[in-house]
């Protein structure tokens, strides 16, 4: 079973402090994602990942960073949080290619900025 | 400029009658076009997918029908359920392209009893 496991769940920050998401997958894909999902928007695209050491802008990247120092761990880096980043915070990892290309999604962190 | 539309924010039906979810794009280079199931409290999980070549795609009571030449796609839900109850986001991704898949903005599903 395709498991990515995101923590924190929830999160209160507080303006101009340092927020950082963790993800972690056990599907040994190349891609990982992060989005943030808000009404009105669905899910939109912050940052991804091919591998390693590799991170793309998505995108919305503005007031985001992201590192991939492994395979199986992607982290979303908010250097000062803004209350307009208040959201749900999705994590994904995925493989292209094949009849079923599928992407595989955490269970999301609750992201509130005070 | 959304490249994928879904016409309607939320759905409501009743049990047992076919719930169809309408969704369109805009870049012709999109070939892959996967609907996610998303339930409270937890991420959004592939439900069914079609590629381009294909008009049609069935799972059991789920069924996409795909228009390349109009770009759109429905998504039928056939004998409804209450625990068919959730958020439908349809997306799409281009195998020429990185590969991103590019969600729209969701249908909420209602199923009354």
């Amino acid at each position: 079973e395709a498991a990515v496991t995101q923590s924190p769940r929830n999160k209160v920050a507080v303006t101009g402090g340092k927020v950082t998401l963790s993800c972690n997958q056990t599907n040994n894909h190349n891609n990982m994602y992060w989005y943030r999902q808000d009404t009105g928007h669905g899910l939109r695209l912050i940052h991804y990942s091919y591998g390693a050491g590799s991170t793309e802008k998505g995108d919305i990247p503005d007031g985001y960073k992201a590192s991939r120092p492994s395979q199986e761990n992607f982290s979303l880096i908010l250097e000062l949080a803004t209350p307009s980043q208040t959201s749900v915070y999705f994590c994904a990892s995925g493989d292209e290619g094949g009849e079923n290309t599928e992407v595989f999604f955490g269970k999301g962190t609750r992201l509130t900025v005070v | 400029q959304q490249q994928v539309r879904q016409s309607s924010q939320s759905l409501t039906v009743w049990e047992g009658e076919t719930a169809i979810l309408n969704c369109s794009y805009e870049n012709s280079a999109f070939d892959y076009f996967p609907w996610y199931q998303q339930f409270p409290g937890e991420g959004p999980a592939l439900l069914i997918a079609i590629r381009s070549v294909s008009d049609k795609k069935e799972d059991g009571r789920f069924t996409i029908f795909f228009n390349k030449r109009e770009k759109n796609l429905s998504l039928h839900i056939k004998d409804s359920q209450p625990g068919d109850s959730a958020t439908y986001f349809c997306a799409a991704s281009a195998s020429s392209g990185s590969w991103q898949l590019i969600f729209g903005s969701g249908t909420q599903l209602t199923v009354m009893p």
